[in-house]
This record gives C-alpha cells, structure tokens and sequence, in this order.
C-alpha cells in the first residue's frame, strides 16, 4: 500500500540559506500535517492543512511556510536557516471522519544546518 | 500541565519477556483517542495501536496490546513475548476531540526508550 512519501531524506544546509521540504500524502487522504522533532524530544506540531487550506498552526516560526497543492502534495519552506532548525520534519497525512484518525507518517526528511 | 505523561525515560527488558510501558493523560473532553508510535533509531514513526475514549474494550494489534484504565486515565502498552527488534523510542499521543472533526493534531508525551537485551 502506498505511503506517505517525503523528500528529501537527507539534506545538508549553511546558515541563512533557504529549504524545502516536499510531502506526499497517501492517496485520497485530505490533511496534512507537519512536526518537527528535535534530537531526543517529541514531535512539535507545526502546521496542517485541510482540502489545501491551512486547518492549524503551532509552533512554526515566521521564517517558515508551507502550503498544500491542487494535488495534496504539500511543501515546507523554511528560510534564514539557523543551527537550532537542524531536526526531523515529518509529514503525516489523515482522512477527515475516518474512524480512529490515526495519523500515518512519512519517514521523515532530516535536515542538518552547519 | 501536561497533557501526556510517560515516566520511564529509558526501559532494559530481557527478550522474550514482557514489557508495559505507562502512558497517562489529561484532558477534559468526553471523546479523545489515543496511540502509541514506535520510533527506531532509523526514524520513521511507526503507527502501533489505537484505544477510543468510548471503546469498552482494550485495543489489541498481534503482540500490541493497550490497557486503558479511564477512571485513572491511563492507557499503557504492553508489549509480549519481546523481540530485538521492539528496540526503540515509543511514543503516546493524544487526539482530543470528537473523530468527525477535520483536526487531528496529536499531543505527545516525552517518550520511553525501549532497549530489548539479548
């Protein structure tokens, strides 16, 4: 059965460059949801979207965007990199109304900041 | 105050035993739901098992098994028959709420790092 897929993995950034992250949400589910977790903490809830409008915001800070697309897919873009924003970004994706809303995971893209 | 409450930072278990890891939680809504997720050092975050507020009985998944006690607001997980491979951080998470909103954002608790001994 098809995933929640992320990319990139893996990705290497400098100090005030810029980053994006892509998520693709399993077939026919219509929220997306990003998280990041810091290295040995829980996941922080960032931002989601329902039917491609944002639903919910936690705790993104201002130098990041995101936005979900006529195809679901949805983009994290964060600028002005600084070291503390090195973290596992995940993606999940869930269907409204289903019956225990569980959130299904990507495998997460880590981003490191030198 | 939190929401989710995990008191065992880290857990030594022999394989092939038993384990529980104890989750508690707060809220004040009549609907929630609750899960465990498992996080290998590989760090993909692994959908376990799901426990509705008003489901009477305790959830089970093969090995998985949650014991949700309401009145104490508990919902620990138990694990059987231990592998080397159940090595890893679990996580319990909360959705508060009723399921028909569109909103699933989980809270989560701290986590327990699992470490199964040969």
């Amino acid at each position: 059965a098809a995933g929640v897929i992320q990319s990139p993995r893996h990705l290497i950034k400098e100090k005030r460059e810029t980053a994006t992250l892509k998520c693709y949400p399993i077939p026919r589910h219509d929220t997306v949801y990003w998280y990041q977790q810091g290295p040995g903490q829980d996941p922080q809830f960032l931002i989601s979207f329902y039917e491609k409008m944002q639903s919910d915001k936690g705790s993104i800070p201002d130098r990041f965007s995101a936005q979900q697309f006529s195809d679901y897919h949805s983009e994290l873009n964060m600028s002005s990199l600084e070291l503390g924003d090195s973290a596992l970004y995940f993606c999940a994706s869930s269907l409204a109304g289903a019956n225990t809303g569980e959130l299904f995971f990507g495998e997460g893209s880590r981003l490191t900041v030198l | 105050a939190q929401k989710i409450t995990q008191t065992q930072p880290g857990m030594f278990v022999q394989e092939k035993e038993a384990v529980t890891l104890d989750c508690t939680y707060d809220t004040s809504d009549q609907s929630y739901g609750l899960f465990w997720y498992k996080q290998p050092s590989s760090g993909e975050m692994i959908f376990l098992i799901y426990q509705g507020s008003y489901d009477e009985q305790n959830a089970t998944e093969g090995r998985y098994s949650l014991n949700f006690q309401k009145a104490r607001k508990s919902a620990n997980l138990v694990i059987s028959a231990s592998q080397l491979g159940d090595s890893a951080m679990y996580f319990c998470a909360m959705r508060e709420g009723r399921w028909v909103d569109s909103n699933y954002q989980l809270i989560w608790g701290a986590g327990t790092k699992l470490i199964i001994k040969p």
